[in-house]
């Protein structure tokens, strides 16, 4: 299966905790997003990679917020001293170059801070 | 600035018949794309369909076709033949087309639950 993957799944952690989630995008893919959804909602934008360079990102993701894709593959979306109110589902998505961009999601990262 | 408005938290419709979902957009623009989104209660979101701004003709993937209204700025999804596994959220997105990067910002969602 070539589809985005993203671990861990779930995760619990106290709040003040780092928390470190990882994202494969599919392989052919240049471009891997990062977005949080909170129920009830759709995906809000958090990031934007192409290739190894983090091209966007938006202002809901403050300094205790990190992501990084070294070598233009995998990415990681770190959060420092964990909140309550980053209690969310992360997702990452993957898009080629194609004319359409349509991106393709991973099963998400579910994070509940105690 | 980019916005995606859809107006029905929650749709219910008997299975076999059609459905449609409606989705009205704002951007400023002039080339800009269209998504939508399937999200199951398992939570992965899954791409349906896609209608760019300067495409003649309105899309169709299957059981599913956007009903493009470009001067009314609305790009309604409609699901033909409903069947029990069409249940779940459905969420339109656009994606704007200029400067370097092409954002893409989704709806609040529509929960459609199809009754057997």
């Amino acid at each position: 299966d070539t589809g985005v993957s993203q671990n861990p799944r779930h995760k619990i952690t106290k709040r003040g905790q780092n928390v470190t989630f990882r994202c494969d995008p599919i392989s052919e893919h240049n471009r891997l997003y990062w977005y949080r959804q909170t129920l009830g909602q759709g995906p809000e934008f958090l990031t934007y990679f192409q290739n190894e360079a983090q091209l966007e990102k938006s202002r809901l993701l403050s300094d205790r917020f990190s992501a990084e894709r070294p070598k233009g593959s995998f990415s990681t979306l770190e959060i420092q001293r964990t909140e309550q109110g980053d209690s969310a589902m992360y997702l990452c998505a993957s898009s080629s170059q194609g004319a359409r961009h349509e991106q393709y999601f991973g099963p998400g990262t579910r994070l509940t801070v105690t | 600035a980019q916005k995606i408005t859809q107006t029905q938290p929650g749709m219910f419709v008997q299975e076999k018949e059609a459905v449609t979902l409606d989705c009205t957009y704002d951007t400023s623009d002039p080339s800009y794309g269209l998504f939508w989104y399937k999200q199951p209660s398992s939570g992965e979101m899954i791409f349906l369909i896609y209608q760019g701004s300067y495409d003649q003709q309105n899309a169709t993937e299957g059981r599913y076709s956007l009903n493009f209204q470009k001067a009314r700025k609305s790009a309604n999804l409609v699901i033909s033949a409903s069947q029990l596994g069409d249940s779940a959220m459905y969420f339109c997105a656009m994606r704007g087309d200029s400067g370097g990067y092409q954002k893409v910002t989704f709806g609040t969602g529509t929960k459609l639950q199809v009754i057997p």
